[in-house]
């Protein structure tokens, strides 16, 4: 299948703890994207990689780091999580900067 | 400060009907229009993209319109039916960087 894939799709843990959340894109895209859902519906961007660089950085708290090691794959690694990163996390894919994006299925992050 | 709008916030239709949702923005430079429909427990999906120079565009029961010199858009669905029920998102980009999302309209279409 085509598609964006995230792993995994839930995540219960602990509040301290270090987390990694994986995605992967086989549509050739070159732009890859992390939003974060909050209880509200509320989308927000948190970081754009193209081509492997770093593009868009919103302000977001540097325990959040992305990482990718190539085109196809962003990763998000979470440290000293806290209750307040509860919330759904989406990779999203498009060709070029301001091409349509194709989500994944989302991440649900519940820390306690 | 870059902004997205959305209303109603929640809407109940019965199936059949029509209906029509808007989208208010402030972002600046404009670049292009995005409506996405997103389904409980999973990821926006696109239904249409609009530039600058584009005033409708429609996606099957979908047609989205914009007006630029108002700085508005609506999205339009024709002849509801239950699989419409969902979040609807209007999102607008200014430039590559900048990506603003609404708080979306909740659908829900009842029989």
């Amino acid at each position: 299948d085509t598609a964006v894939s995230q792993t995994p799709k839930y995540l219960v843990t602990q509040m301290g703890n270090d987390k990694s959340i994986k995605c992967e894109q086989n549509l050739g895209h070159d732009t890859m994207y992390w939003y974060k859902q909050d209880s509200k519906k509320f989308l927000k961007i948190m970081f754009s990689y193209n081509n492997k660089e770093l593009i868009i950085n919103e302000t977001v708290p540097n325990r959040f780091s992305p990482k990718s090691p190539d085109k196809a794959h962003l990763n998000l690694h979470i440290n000293s999580l806290e209750l307040g990163d509860s919330a759904v996390y989406f990779c999203a894919s498009s060709r070029g900067r301001s091409g349509e994006q194709y989500f994944g299925p989302g991440t649900r992050l519940t820390v306690t | 400060k870059n902004q997205v709008e959305q209303s109603p916030q929640s809407l109940i239709i019965l199936e059949g009907k029509n209906c029509t949702l808007q989208c208010n923005y402030t972002v600046s430079p404009f670049s292009n229009l995005r409506w996405y429909k997103q389904d409980t427990g999973r990821g926006p999906v696109s239904l249409t993209i609009m530039t600058f120079s584009e005033n409708t565009k429609s996606n099957g029961r979908y047609t989205a319109t914009l007006d630029a010199d108002t700085k508005q858009s609506s999205l339009h669905i024709t002849a509801s039916q239950l699989s419409d029920s969902a979040s609807y998102i209007c999102v607008v980009s200014a430039g590559y960087q900048k990506v603003t999302f609404g708080t979306g309209t909740k659908l829900q279409v009842i029989p």
